[in-house]
C-alpha cells in the first residue's frame, strides 16, 4: 500500500490564485483530514469528512472549501489565496472514526505552500 | 478536550532512555492520552495511547501516573532516528467525531 500520497509537494501562489491540494489514500479508510501546520507551531485541523459525500470544519476553515465524492480522494481548495494561507499542509486518514477510543491517523508527507 | 503541558525542548544522549513527560492536571476519567511524533518535513506518526494502564509496544512504553494527572513516554534507547517533535494528546473517547488536537509539543534531540 502507498497509504496517504498528496500532490504538490512544494506550490508557490500568488496572491488570489487559486489551487487544489490532491490527497489519496489507497487503505479504504472512511474517515479523512486535512491540517495546516504554519512554521514552530503544532497542526490545527482545517476540515475532516467521515465518508463519502460527508464534510465538516475543524478548528481554521475560513479560505478553504473540500469535497469527498469518493472514498479514495479528499481535495483541498484554495480559492483566494493569500499570504496567511503560507504553510504545510497535511492530509491523514484514519480507520476508525475519529472520535473513537483508537484514533490512530496516518499521514500523508505534505504540501508546503508559500502565497507571495 | 483536556490541555497539556510539555516542555518545548529535550536533549538525550544517543543509547540512553528518552522520558518525555506531559503534564495533564485536568483530565477526566474517560479521556485517554495520545503521543504522535513528527520527524523534520514528515506527517507525524502514531506512537502509542493509553488510558490508565501502562502500555509498551515496540516504539515506546507510556506511563500514566496512578491520579492520571500526568505521563512520560519512554523511548528505552533513543536513536538519532528519534530525533522529533513529540506531542502529548488527550482526548475523551468516544466523542463523536471530534478529531486530535494537536499542540507545540516537545523538541526532542537526540545527541550522537
Amino acid at each position: 500500500n502507498a497509504g496517504v500520497t498528496q500532490t504538490p509537494k512544494f506550490r508557490i501562489l500568488k496572491i488570489g490564485q487559486s489551487m487544489t491540494l490532491q490527497c489519496t489514500q489507497d487503505m479504504n479508510h472512511n474517515y479523512m483530514y486535512w491540517y495546516r501546520q504554519d512554521p514552530g507551531m503544532g497542526l490545527k485541523l482545517i476540515y475532516y469528512s467521515v465518508g463519502a459525500g460527508i464534510t465538516d470544519k475543524g478548528e481554521v476553515p475560513n479560505g478553504y472549501n473540500v469535497s469527498r465524492s469518493t472514498t479514495e480522494d479528499f481535495p483541498l481548495r484554495l480559492e483566494l489565496a493569500a499570504p496567511s494561507q503560507t504553510s504545510v499542509y497535511f492530509c491523514a486518514s484514519s480507520y476508525f472514526p475519529p472520535g473513537s477510543s483508537y484514533n490512530e491517523q496516518f499521514f500523508g508527507p505534505g504540501t508546503r505552500l508559500t502565497v507571495l | 478536550d483536556a490541555k497539556t503541558t510539555q516542555p518545548p525542548s529535550m536533549d538525550c544522549a544517543e543509547g540512553r532512555a528518552a522520558n518525555l513527560p506531559c503534564n495533564h492536571s485536568t483530565i477526566s476519567g474517560n479521556e485517554y492520552v495520545y503521543w504522535y511524533r513528527q520527524i523534520h518535513s514528515q506527517g507525524p506518526q502514531y506512537i502509542i495511547h493509553g488510558l490508565k494502564n501502562n502500555e509498551t509496544n515496540e516504539m515506546a512504553s507510556l506511563i500514566i501516573t496512578e491520579d492520571r494527572k500526568s505521563s512520560t513516554l519512554i523511548l528505552p534507547h533513543a536513536t538519532l532516528r528519534d530525533t522529533a517533535v513529540y506531542y502529548c494528546i488527550v482526548r475523551p473517547a468516544p466523542s463523536g467525531n471530534t478529531p486530535l488536537v494537536f499542540g507545540k509539543g516537545t523538541r526532542l534531540s537526540v545527541i550522537a
